[in-house]
């Protein structure tokens, strides 16, 4: 099956630094790339959904000036998390979905934040 | 608005079949998905229902009413490693791509 990695698995930053998670499809190119935020326990909730070559679409309520995406290849999405502050710590998974137009989406392994 | 519900925790015995329901309210509807979730993983995607009816993959099976805007998920003779966070997720507004997922099901399998 098609696969979607991310780096890195999990970070620890200070508060007020800024953390970038990228994401990639191994073995497919991905017009289409989606990021999520998931806190312990509950569910996936999506923050926006990135598009190569043009601006991410965000969300209501997840502010674009924080988190930062580019998507700048098929391949290539990246996520980054401005001026980091304790309550940003959970788990990022993106995912994908290739240009074969198949139902699924493939999600990467995740990236679990901290801020201290 | 959307939304999906779905029950917080079930759970089985090793050899059991359990059912998942999964009711959903939302502007635009495309179709139901089922995703899976190990304690730490990644979701994987199980099973995806466009059309009422029952979809079947091995021991796990979907269904869709659209009618009633409800699915579920069946998972036939539990294994322990079956034990995971199931997720519905709808295919709503804003496009086929984008999912909306539900709040989540733990299911505990025990010997």
């Amino acid at each position: 099956g098609a696969v979607v990695s991310q780096h890195p698995s999990w970070v620890i930053c200070k508060s007020g630094t800024s953390v970038k998670i990228e994401c990639r499809s191994l073995d497919f190119q991905a017009t289409t790339m989606f990021w999520y935020r998931q806190f312990p326990k509950q569910s996936l909730m999506l923050m926006a959904t990135s598009n190569e070559g043009s601006k991410a679409t965000y969300e209501q309520g997840v502010e674009k000036d924080k988190f930062l995406i580019n998507h700048a290849s098929l391949t290539l999405s990246t996520l980054t998390v401005t001026s980091a502050h304790p309550e940003d710590s959970s788990f990022y998974i993106c995912s994908a979905r290739d240009l074969a137009g198949v139902r699924e989406q493939y999600f990467g392994p995740g990236t679990r934040l901290t801020v201290t | 608005g959307q939304s999906l519900e779905q029950p917080s925790e079930v759970t089985a015995v090793e050899g059991a079949i359990v059912q998942i329901n999964c009711t959903y309210q939302t502007s635009g509807f495309y179709g139901l998905s089922w995703y899976q979730q190990h304690d730490g993983g990644a979701p994987t995607f199980l099973s995806y229902n466009a059309l009422d009816g029952l979809e079947e993959t091995g021991r796990f099976s979907s269904f869709l009413s659209r009618s009633d805007s409800y699915g579920y998920l069946l998972l036939q003779e539990l294994q322990m490693k079956d034990s995971a966070s199931y997720f519905c997720a709808v295919h709503g507004s804003g496009g086929y791509n984008k999912l909306i997922f539900g709040a989540g099901t733990r299911l505990a399998v025990h010997p």
